[in-house]
């Protein structure tokens, strides 16, 4: 089975850095991605980690650690539109094919 | 990047009844489509697993009777939310993924609020 554990809730201040963990297990580990979700709306794809290290992207950085079952997200130069709830999902081989299960999401307040 | 669009993004019904929700790849084709349920301040929770041409794959708890779900064509996935209770009232949203794509990435669609009365 597959289980993924991140942060309920988050708040940091505009213009600061924050660092959102997520740890997880999975049988047939595939991929590791970060989505960002404001209220109402479907998740906006943030960034895809499949090997051991930090991808940048802007003022977004991913990291994963497959050895440790481990990732984060990293938001630098915070701004107020980055409230919002982020996801860690997990992508599982299974049995003929691969599904993406999610966690229950970070909910992150940004305050001026 | 690829688009997903959904239909209709919003529906009320009344209980008992039968609801479809279209999902559309519209500028890529997916073999593989995914339908997911959000309740609110919750996760999204993955129902079923579309493969064009073959039965859908449904995820342990979720009845397959209930949620229908037809993928007959690469850019065309459907759900239908048979005899409708307030308990199904939900966010359903649906996700291709592009097999051609850089990461095979899922793409969500704008997803489809239903209230059930």
């Amino acid at each position: 089975g597959q289980n993924i554990d991140q942060p309920t809730e988050m708040t940091a201040t505009e213009g600061a850095i924050v660092q959102i963990n997520c740890t997880y297990q999975t049988s047939g580990f595939n991929g590791l991605f970060w989505y960002q979700q404001h209220a109402g709306e479907a998740p906006t794809f943030l960034s895809y980690n499949v090997l051991d290290g930090l991808e940048e992207k802007g003022r977004f950085s991913s990291f994963l650690s497959r050895s440790k079952g481990y990732s984060y997200l990293l938001l630098k130069e915070l701004q107020m539109k980055d409230s919002a709830s982020y996801l860690c999902a997990v992508r599982d081989s299974d049995t003929g094919g691969f599904k993406t299960i999610f966690g229950a999401g970070t909910r992150l307040f940004v305050k001026a | 990047g690829a688009v997903v669009s959904q239909h209709p993004s919003r529906v009320i019904c009344k209980s008992g009844t039968s609801v479809k929700i279209e999902c559309r790849s519209l500028d890529f084709q997916a073999t593989t489509m995914f339908w997911y349920r959000q309740f609110p301040k919750q996760s999204l929770m993955l129902m079923a697993t579309s493969n064009e041409g073959s039965k859908a794959t449904y995820e342990q708890g979720v009845e397959k009777d209930k949620f229908l779900i037809n993928h007959a064509s690469l850019t065309l996935s459907t759900l239908t939310v048979t005899s409708a209770h307030p308990e199904d009232s939900s966010f359903y949203i649906c996700s291709a993924r592009e097999l051609a794509g850089v990461h095979n990435e899922q793409f969500f669609g704008p997803g489809t609020r239903l209230t059930v009365l």
